[in-house]
């Protein structure tokens, strides 16, 4: 199994372009999140979903969409690059809610907005 | 959002030495993991721990559960190199989990 794959692995845009960074799960997980790590802040949660078509804010969403068509795939959604979007991005999955059971994450997409 | 505090920030010791890390919090947690991420890579999950008090060990590894369920700790025997990372302490609140901002270690030959 390949777990949660993530792609691009790095990726420079300029302020006011548009990306998405794409998760992949193999693992039939229904629950999916996205975080971003910020050096010496932790993961905040950006958005999450509990099964294709559900999805929901995190902490951090502004700037960001999402949508979950189905189970395998997560894709973060950037409109308008800023600056304050330069982070590491991760995508997790689990395979029920969170709080007793493990979160398997991807390797993560590094972003740097200029 | 609920708080974790992880202390220390940083920490550099020698292979053989042994070290604590702290996850505190003001909050109550339903559980409380701990992952380790190395460069360039994602967290991993070392442990779960969901009933206060409660200790679980992974071979050189100490996970202990506040008896109130707002802290934890880790500590590391006789570390080595192979131990160096980023240790996140997570607190699970339902449908998240808050991450503290964790406590980078380097462990040298």
């Amino acid at each position: 199994n390949a777990g949660v794959t993530q792609t691009p692995k790095f990726r420079i845009l300029k302020i006011g372009q548009s990306m998405t960074l794409q998760c992949t799960q193999d693992m039939n997980h229904n629950y999916m999140y996205w975080y971003r790590q910020d050096p010496g802040m932790g993961l905040k949660l950006i958005y999450y979903s509990v099964g294709a078509g559900i999805t929901d804010k995190g902490e951090v969403p502004n700037g960001y969409n999402v949508s979950r068509s189905t189970t395998e795939d997560f894709p973060l959604r950037l409109e308008l690059a800023a600056p304050s979007q330069t982070s590491v991005y991760f995508c997790a999955s689990s395979p029920v809610l969170v709080s007793y059971n493990e979160q398997f994450f991807g390797p993560g997409t590094r972003l740097t907005v200029l | 959002t609920q708080l974790l505090e992880q202390s220390p920030q940083f920490l550099s010791i020698q292979e053989g030495e042994n070290l604590t890390v702290y996850c505190n919090s003001s909050s109550v947690f339903s559980s409380l993991q701990w992952y380790r991420q190395e460069p360039g890579e994602g967290p991993v999950l070392l442990v779960t721990v969901v009933t206060g008090g409660e200790v679980k060990k992974l071979k050189r590894l100490t996970f202990q559960f506040g008896d109130a369920r707002k802290d934890s700790s880790l500590h590391i025997t006789a570390a080595q190199p192979g131990d160096t990372g980023l240790y996140l302490c997570a607190g699970g609140t339902g449908y998240a989990l808050n991450f503290g901002k964790g406590t980078s270690l380097l462990v040298t030959p």
